[in-house]
């Protein structure tokens, strides 16, 4: 399985970039890098999904290295409405999707 | 996400009762699954299905059971329910085009049960 490491939580103020990092060593050649927003009581979102290089997306940016060891969600100018549980998944096989404990981002005024 | 629907939306029950939880989506998705979350943690896999008849365990399929009757829908049953199975259950379909991981899933509003 490729374990996830994502901070606990951030803060950050209206307008600011965030960068979310998600360090997975142990990822495998077809696993697939996944990020989901969450905001309470409700079900998780999903927001941008790479496998190398960098995607973009109409809300955010997932920058992959080459040795596909981390990778970085970048929330450009954000909102309080940003305020969210983001989580980072690496699978390939269903029966080795794991949601852990997520990054909880505050965004104040 | 509205394409997927989730009844009750709240049950509460009492330990012993065998209790269901339904899920149905108008996606068209073939896959389906279901998660369970408590609080302050992430989602954990529970059951997973790729197509009717097919019925796939998750991280923790212990104590629960599922059945897929069609395509659309995807039910969740907790054979004896326990206290420990208090929480927030979520139902998910996905939209794939190669492997696994290769997807995206869209959820549904949640069922909060609880379980004296």
């Amino acid at each position: 399985l490729a374990k996830t490491t994502q901070p606990i939580s951030m803060d950050s103020y209206e307008g600011q970039e965030v960068n979310i990092t998600c360090s997975h060593n142990n990822i495998a050649t077809n696993d697939y890098i996944t990020w989901y927003q969450q905001f309470p009581s409700q079900g998780p979102r999903f927001i941008i999904q790479g496998y190398k290089t960098k995607v973009t997306n109409e809300v955010a940016s997932l920058f992959i290295p080459a040795d596909r060891k981390s990778s970085t969600l970048s929330l450009p100018r954000v909102s309080l409405s940003d305020t969210a549980v983001y989580y980072c998944l690496v699978y390939s096989s269903a029966s080795k999707i794991i949601f852990g404990s997520g990054t909880r981002l505050s965004i104040r005024p | 996400d509205a394409d997927v629907t989730q009844t009750p939306r709240n049950r509460i029950t009492k330990t012993g009762k065998r209790i269901m939880l339904e899920c149905s989506q108008t996606k068209g998705h073939d896959r389906m699954y279901w998660y369970r979350q408590d609080p302050g943690l992430g989602l954990r896999l529970i059951y997973y299905s790729f197509d009717v008849k097919d019925i796939n365990k998750g991280e923790i399929s212990d104590g629960y059971s599922v059945s897929r009757q069609a395509q659309a829908k995807f039910s969740l049953s907790l054979e004896s329910a326990i206290p420990n199975q208090t929480a927030l259950y979520f139902c998910a379909t996905s939209d794939h085009w190669g492997l696994a991981g290769e997807e995206t899933q869209y959820f549904g509003p949640g069922t909060r049960l609880l379980v004296l």
